[in-house]
């Protein structure tokens, strides 16, 4: 089976740019996790959903930051105007829909904004 | 507010030997808990993990225990071995429909050959 597949590995952009992420999560799971890391605060959760629903979107740093799911094979989280402090390892993970409790996380996409 | 807390940055191990790592958490409320081990350039993936109604499980050459009183876990890699190098996040959740995981920082753990 493929993992969680996350476009793209690595993206440099300018300050003021749109920036958009993309995953596609494990087919058949249900729930999909957007998580930021950095030096500073570790692992953060911004946004999940549930069936495609957003369920809780309060790690969102910002109005800048939007994500969306319009099927249950695709994601994109998306940031406009990004800005140097946006820099970090984005995580896509999904989960199943069973009760489960194990995340699975895709490789990240590594972003910088000069 | 960090919920999960993982205070060693770094641990240096020699092959062969016991590598422990540490965890702890603050909200009672948490029953499932996790580890993943993460290499450089890859994403977190998923090693072990153990339920509030038990304190030890295991799995090959990794053993996870659980001090629910002392909310606190632990890992244990026995032996430890290069390829375990990597870095090691310690996850909990409780129960709040949503399953969410709450994330410590991360310890580095290095296997000395």
């Amino acid at each position: 089976d493929a993992g969680v597949i996350q476009s793209p590995r690595h993206e440099v952009t300018e300050m003021g740019q749109e920036v958009t992420l993309r995953c596609k999560p494990i087919s058949g799971h249900n729930s999909l996790f957007w998580y930021r890391q950095t030096m500073m605060r570790g692992l953060e959760l911004l946004i999940y959903f549930n069936n495609n629903v957003p369920i809780d979107d309060s790690g969102m740093p910002e109005d800048r930051f939007s994500a969306k799911m319009p099927n249950a094979s695709f994601s994109t989280l998306k940031i406009q105007p990004s800005e140097p402090r946006d820099s970090a390892v984005y995580f896509c993970a999904s989960r199943r829909g069973d009760g489960a409790y194990e995340q699975y996380f895709g490789p990240g996409t590594r972003l910088t904004v000069t | 507010d960090q919920q999960v807390k993982q205070n060693s940055p770094s641990l240096s191990v020699q092959e062969g030997r016991i590598s422990i790592l540490n965890c702890d958490y603050t909200n009672s409320m948490f029953d499932y808990f996790l580890w993943y081990k993460k290499y450089p350039a890859e994403g977190p993936t998923f090693l072990i993990s153990i339920s509030s109604i038990k304190d030890k499980n295991e799995d090959g050459r990794f053993t996870v225990f659980l001090n629910k009183s002392a909310k606190h876990l632990s890992l244990h890699i026995v032996p430890s071995q290069p390829g375990d190098s990597a870095v090691y996040f310690c996850a909990a959740s409780g129960r709040t429909g949503a399953n969410n995981l709450f994330f410590g920082t991360g310890t580095r753990l290095t296997v000395i050959p």
